[in-house]
């Protein structure tokens, strides 16, 4: 059975970095696409940055140039690294995979002030 | 970048039927966008009932069923239950871009 672990959430200063883990199981990231996502306090959901399959990456104008997704296959864990944070970046951030494996995890809450 | 829609609330009674859709504005919604219907309860966490237009994954009751009408992404719940009052996101692939409509609140009453 898949399963996503986020980890990394905490309060955050403005223009600070803050790095976001997903640790997957029972899937391999390797070859598979993943995306995260955040959802800010009584938002909808938002896609933050995608990684294709064929290694392509996405990111939301909101957070291009800020934030970067990279994959460790060796550990099977999604990383988000995350900077210049700024406060309408507070969020929970999901990460989900794509297809068959569109589990989504139960999130780690980003909180950026001052 | 492409603006999807949906409708902002629906309300159907239990036993019913009721049908969302999602639209895009680059033109008609094709499985190319690989369409995903996703469903979040308050507090809790999402969870995909539909993807790939119509794919369900083993948590997914068999109510739930996707298609392509009308040059939309659709989700038609048949037979709603009290436990299907939820949010429900569309989200739509644009080769490495991947959209989220607004959401559609879903009340069973």
């Amino acid at each position: 059975e898949v399963h996503f672990l986020e980890s990394g959430g905490t309060l955050a200063q403005p223009g600070g970095s803050l790095r976001l883990s997903c640790a997957a199981s029972g899937f391999t990231l390797s070859g598979n696409g993943m995306s995260w996502v955040r959802q800010a306090p009584g938002k909808g959901l938002e896609l933050v940055s995608n990684s294709v399959s064929s290694g392509g990456t996405y990111y939301a104008d909101s957070v291009k140039g800020r934030f970067t997704i990279s994959r460790d296959n060796s550990k099977n864990t999604l990383y988000l690294q995350m900077s210049s944070l700024r406060a309408d970046d507070t969020a929970v951030y999901y990460c989900t995979g794509h297809g068959g494996a569109s589990q989504w995890g139960q999130g780690t809450l980003v909180t950026v002030s001052s | 970048q492409a603006v999807v829609t949906q409708e902002p609330s629906l309300t159907v009674s239990p036993g019913g039927t009721v049908t969302l859709t999602c639209g895009s504005s680059t033109g008609a919604v094709t499985s190319g966008h690989y369409p995903y219907w996703i469903q979040q309860k308050p507090g809790q966490a999402p969870r995909t009932v539909i993807y790939d237009t119509s794919d369900k994954h083993s948590w997914t009751p068999a109510r739930f069923s996707g298609s392509l009408l009308g040059g939309k992404a659709a989700l038609t719940l048949s037979g709603a239950q009290p436990e299907d009052e939820a949010e429900y996101y569309c989200l739509l692939s644009y080769g490495a871009a991947r959209v989220f409509g607004g959401g559609t609140k879903v009340t069973v009453l």
